[in-house]
């Protein structure tokens, strides 16, 4: 089974804090990928990359950024972070470049900014 | 941009009962069009897909039906139990091949 791991399960972080969200994947997935789910709304793609050192906005990239500097880890940054980032982040990965097999997601972070 | 609008936000049922979830999308190109659960504190996962060539999928008591003409698929599950009572959620192949997922239903089940 693929593993993927988001090192956090709870934050409670702090209005204008730089945030890091890691994730980490064991099956030398190319794709990574980051949404975010809030109530009502759905998940939403914030990030996704098809390889190091590659990365690609998705439909909400405003106030994060992302790095991957190695095949396995995908980290998700809030550079300043505010109370309307406020969410479940969930981290998913797969196999195929260029086609959108099943996702596996990681279990989320739950993120609280005050 | 791919649009996934899903219907309805909130179904109850009687166990036993059939369950019916229905997803359009606006991206003709589209080909590829999975469906996951989400229970309760859960990661979403996988439980049926289907790809543009097929226009029906079963597994067990779920099937997935695609009408690439109107642009719509449905999520079916008969004979529901209490265990299904998640939130589910539709998506379809966007740009660059990732998934836009639609709001999502929540589904419960009373015994």
């Amino acid at each position: 089974d693929v593993k993927v791991t988001q090192s956090s399960r709870y934050l409670v972080k702090r209005t204008g804090e730089k945030v890091f969200l890691e994730c980490v994947q064991d099956m030398d997935h190319e794709n990574m990928f980051w949404y975010r789910q809030d109530p009502g709304l759905g998940l939403r793609l914030i990030y996704f990359s098809y390889d190091v050192k590659m990365k690609e906005k998705g439909d909400i990239p405003e106030g994060y950024s992302v790095s991957r500097e190695k095949k396995e880890r995908f980290s998700l940054i809030l550079e300043s972070a505010s109370t309307n980032q406020t969410s479940m982040y969930l981290c998913a990965s797969s196999l195929i470049p260029d086609r959108a097999y099943g996702y596996t997601f990681g279990s989320g972070t739950r993120l609280t900014v005050v | 941009g791919e649009n996934v609008e899903q219907h309805p936000s909130t179904l109850s049922v009687q166990e036993g009962d059939s369950a019916v979830i229905k997803c359009t999308y606006s991206d003709s190109a589209s080909n590829y069009f999975p469906w996951y659960k989400q229970e309760l504190g859960k990661r979403p996962q996988l439980i049926i897909d289907i790809r543009s060539n097929v226009g029906e999928k079963k597994d067990q008591r779920i099937a997935v039906t695609l009408n690439k003409t109107a642009k719509h698929f449905s999520l079916h599950i008969t004979e529901t139990q209490p265990e299904d009572s998640a939130v589910y959620f539709c998506a379809a192949v966007g740009g660059y091949s990732t998934l836009t997922f639609g709001k999502g239903t929540m589904l419960l089940v009373s015994p």
